[in-house]
């Protein structure tokens, strides 16, 4: 079955270190592929896109995230983290056959220490 | 605000009753989604509706159903409610199939 796996479940880190939350999908045809934000007690917000084209994609709020093909990944990255980043974030994947569902990795909570 | 709507924001029940959850998507979207999320379970796809007509279900219980109505609003009954469906409801929004998905806040249901 077609998953999404999110290596980090809980990442701790300091303000001004980088980021980089790891995301892996198991699927061999054509994806868009999106991370999401959940700040806490908010609903989930689009932070950034993949559908064609550049495979490094800009977000909102200085993320980014790279489309590597030939590793099925797609890992979010953000050079200096802010203590209002702390959120949970969320990798997740369309499949061109099977609709429009989103098929969500688990998550992985970011704490950011001020 | 993603301009997806979902009312009520808080539901407490108890077991065996039936609820009505309410979804609005955004102007102009055709596509509707709902969406499960638990702490054990994390976010699951429940079902989608495009305009009016079911595009795809995933784990979506039998006690459970949807529809979309002619003005695209969505609703998703839960019935002969468990303990076990205590969870936040998330509907999402999209102008077609496989575009970008908006969310709505969420309804948490809460069954005693």
């Amino acid at each position: 079955a077609q998953s999404v796996s999110q290596h980090n479940h809980h990442v701790i880190l300091s303000e001004a270190a980088s980021l980089e939350l790891g995301c892996n999908y198991s699927y061999g045809g054509t994806v868009n592929l999106f991370w999401y934000v959940q700040y806490p007690g908010q609903h989930l917000q689009l932070l950034l896109k993949y559908f064609s084209g550049d495979p490094l994609v800009k977000g909102i709020k200085g993320f980014e995230a790279e489309f590597i093909k030939s590793k099925f990944s797609f890992n979010l990255r953000k050079p200096s983290v802010q203590w209002s980043d702390t959120a949970e974030y969320f990798c997740a994947v369309i499949l061109y056959n099977q609709g429009g569902k989103l098929i969500f990795g688990q998550g992985t909570e970011l704490s950011v220490k001020p | 605000d993603s301009g997806v709507t979902q009312t009520p924001k808080h539901l407490i029940t108890a077991t065996g009753q039936r609820v009505t959850l309410r979804c609005s998507p955004r102007s102009g979207d055709l596509s509707v989604y709902w969406y499960q999320q638990s702490l054990d379970q994390g976010l699951q796809f429940l079902i989608q509706y495009y305009n009016g007509e079911e595009r795809a279900k995933g784990n979506i219980l039998e006690r459970f159903s949807a529809q979309q109505f002619p003005d695209l609003h969505s609703e998703l009954n839960l019935s002969s409610l468990e303990l076990g469906d205590s969870a936040l409801y998330f509907c999402a929004s999209s102008v077609g199939t496989a575009d970008t998905q908006y969310f709505g806040p969420g309804t948490r249901l809460t069954v005693l």
